[in-house]
């Protein structure tokens, strides 16, 4: 079964830190471009990041560039998200995101794989 | 950026009914639109891509329809599970961004 699983959201403080990490399984890892795309509550759906399957090429929303970085260790099929320098709009659940299919950056079809999410508070 | 707008906001249909629901963007996206259903404290679920493209396993009462920039997404007969929030999104070009939400509810 293809799955992605987040994990490392929780409470932390304005101009603080936090790691997210997505472990994939079910699927050739490094053939597919992953993203990050955040619901902030009660909102709608925020892309934030992708990185293609080789892990050489990024692309950032202007909202997080700067402040957050993207990476991948297909070694481990795992995908991670490294937010610094946190505002209260930051606060959202996380989600990672498969591209449906293979096609290399900046092409990109649709999520067709989504993690359960992993909720991040920024707050004081 | 390209802006999606979708209408309407809130949909108020009954079960067997059919929803229409729309998505326009502030410039052309050719065919790369795409739909997703969201269910309250769940994941977003791909429906439609490339417009018109079921994705797997999505029944065949969802259809997409459109180009450039006005879109359609068409559930020809409600079920009792299709009461969610739907986006689009277009995939053209970098940042991808997502229409605000369409929210189908019972009427």
């Amino acid at each position: 079964e293809v799955q992605l699983l987040e994990s490392g959201g929780g409470l932390v403080q304005p101009g603080g830190s936090l790691r997210l990490s997505c472990v994939a399984s079910g699927f050739t890892f490094s053939g597919y471009a992953l993203s990050w795309v955040r619901q902030a509550p009660g909102k709608g759906l925020e892309w934030v990041s992708v990185i293609s399957g080789s892990g050489g090429t990024t692309y950032y929303a202007d909202s997080v560039k700067g402040r957050f970085t993207i990476s991948r260790d297909n070694s481990k099929n795992t995908l991670y998200l490294e937010m610094n320098r946190l505002r209260v709009e930051d606060t959202a659940v996380y989600y990672c995101a498969k591209d449906l299919t293979q096609w290399e950056l900046p092409h990109t079809t649709a999520f067709d794989i989504w993690g359960q999410g992993t909720m991040v508070t920024v707050s004081s | 950026e390209i802006v999606l707008t979708q209408s309407p906001a809130i949909l108020s249909l009954s079960p067997g009914e059919r929803a229409t629901l729309s998505c326009r963007a502030s410039q052309s996206v050719s065919s790369y639109l795409v739909w997703y259903q969201q269910k309250p404290g769940q994941a977003p679920r791909l429906l439609i891509y490339d417009a018109s493209n079921r994705a797997t396993g999505i029944p065949a009462r969802f259809s997409g329809s459109g180009s450039g920039t006005d879109f359609t997404l068409t559930i020809s007969s409600l079920e009792p599970e299709d009461f969610a929030v739907y986006y689009c999104q277009q995939c053209s070009s970098w940042p991808i961004t997502f229409g605000q939400g369409t929210r189908v509810e019972i009427k």
